[in-house]
Parts: structure tokens; C-alpha cells; sequence
């Protein structure tokens, strides 16, 4: 069936990068996307990549595809305090729905 | 323009009690879903509604309906709450664009005593 596994929490320094990964299972899927969610909020979707694309870079962020093994990577460049939330990734699947993983708490200190 | 806005935000039941949490989006997008999120378990959809008029089971669904009341408005209710309905519920909306983005609401936290 469908799923997405992401490891639960990293901590970094705030000016370090952070890299956030994720496997997921269903090979056809089109688009993986990255969200945020900050404290008491709702998802705000950061990026999404195509699945005929090996990377793609947003100021700060850098996304990484590998198809073959099926692991998705967020990259935060130069981490700031602000950066400090839960990170979701999520497959689009071949039943027309978002699959997300268990999100990925992000702890940056100063 | 609002966005995806979502009542209540927080809300205390008893077991057994009913009530409808209320998602409206200004977006005018087709599909609107709900969502649950638990600790460690990120979020399982509950029902989605591809567009007016039709609605869809979606991972987790027992215990909940669903009424897609028109194009802005999809609202879930809870006919008789259980302690294992405490959770967060999303609200979202999607783009009919390439993409999918999905856009979401604040959020309604339930507890069930």
C-alpha cells in the first residue's frame, strides 16, 4: 500500500544546514511535496517537485529526488530560529490523494 | 480573501455528545477534504469531496460524515464523540492545477472527555 516514513526529530544549530529525508513507496507518484507547520497552525505547503525531476532549489531550499531508491530530501541552508517547526512530507498517489508522513520536528538552537 | 477558514477553533465534548465542525473556502476550488492529526501519526484523511455535490470515504472515516453543503462549504459532524476522536482536524481545499496544491485552515482542536 501506500506510505511515507519520515524520521521524527532533528536539532541543529541555528546557522547550520538541516536536511530533513523521507522514503516513500508508491513509484507513481507525480508530485512530493514538502509542508510546514508552525505551532498551532495549519500546513503551509514550502515546495514541491515533479517526479521526472532530480532537484530543485528555492532560495533556502534545496529538494532532492532520488526515483530509484524512492527518498525524498528537504536541505535548509543557513538555519534560523524561524525555521523551528514540523515538517511534512507527502506523495500525491495514484488514487488522487495527498499521502503524508509523519512529520519531522525541527528543533534549531541558538 | 480568507482563504480556508475553519470553526470552531477549540472545543470540549462529553462522549456521546454531537457536534459539526464547519470549513469554508474562498478560493473557489472543487475539491475540499478533511483531515485528523495525531502525535507521530501525521495526518489521515477522514472523507474528501472531489466537488459540489459528491463525497468520498477517505482512510479514516468511521465515526464522522460529511456534508458538502456547496462549492465554499464542507462540514464533518460527529454524531456521537468518543475519547478517540480527540484530535486535530484540517480543513483543505485544492487547485485544480497541475500541482495539487492543497491549501488548509487553522485547525479545530477537539477534545472528547
Amino acid at each position: 500500500g501506500e506510505d511515507v516514513e519520515q524520521s521524527l526529530f532533528l536539532s541543529v544549530r541555528e546557522g547550520d544546514s538541516s536536511v530533513i529525508n523521507c522514503t516513500y513507496t508508491d513509484s507513481s507518484s507525480t508530485y512530493l511535496y514538502w509542508y510546514k507547520q508552525e505551532p498551532g497552525a495549519g500546513l503551509q505547503l514550502l515546495t514541491y517537485i515533479f517526479s521526472n525531476m532530480d532537484m530543485k532549489q528555492d532560495q533556502r531550499l534545496t529538494v532532492l529526488l532520488n526515483k530509484k531508491d524512492k527518498h525524498l530530501s528537504l536541505r535548509i541552508a543557513d538555519t534560523q530560529t524561524g525555521d523551528s517547526a514540523i515538517y511534512f512530507c507527502a506523495e500525491w498517489s495514484n488514487t488522487g490523494k495527498l499521502i503524508f508522513g509523519q512529520g519531522t520536528t525541527l528543533q534549531v538552537k541558538p | 480573501n480568507a482563504g480556508v477558514t475553519q470553526t470552531p477553533k477549540f472545543q470540549v465534548l462529553k462522549t456521546g455528545q454531537s457536534m459539526t465542525l464547519q470549513c469554508a473556502q474562498d478560493m473557489n476550488h472543487n475539491s475540499m477534504y478533511w483531515y485528523r492529526q495525531d502525535p507521530g501519526m501525521g495526518l489521515r484523511l477522514i472523507y474528501y469531496s472531489a466537488s459540489e455535490g459528491t463525497t468520498d470515504k477517505g482512510e479514516v472515516p468511521n465515526g464522522y460524515n460529511v456534508s458538502r453543503l456547496n462549492k465554499r462549504e464542507f462540514s464533518l459532524r460527529l454524531e456521537s464523540a468518543a475519547p478517540s476522536q480527540t484530535s486535530v482536524y484540517f480543513c483543505a481545499s485544492m487547485t485544480g492545477g497541475a500541482s495539487n496544491e492543497q491549501f488548509f485552515g487553522p485547525g479545530t482542536r477537539l477534545t472528547v472527555l
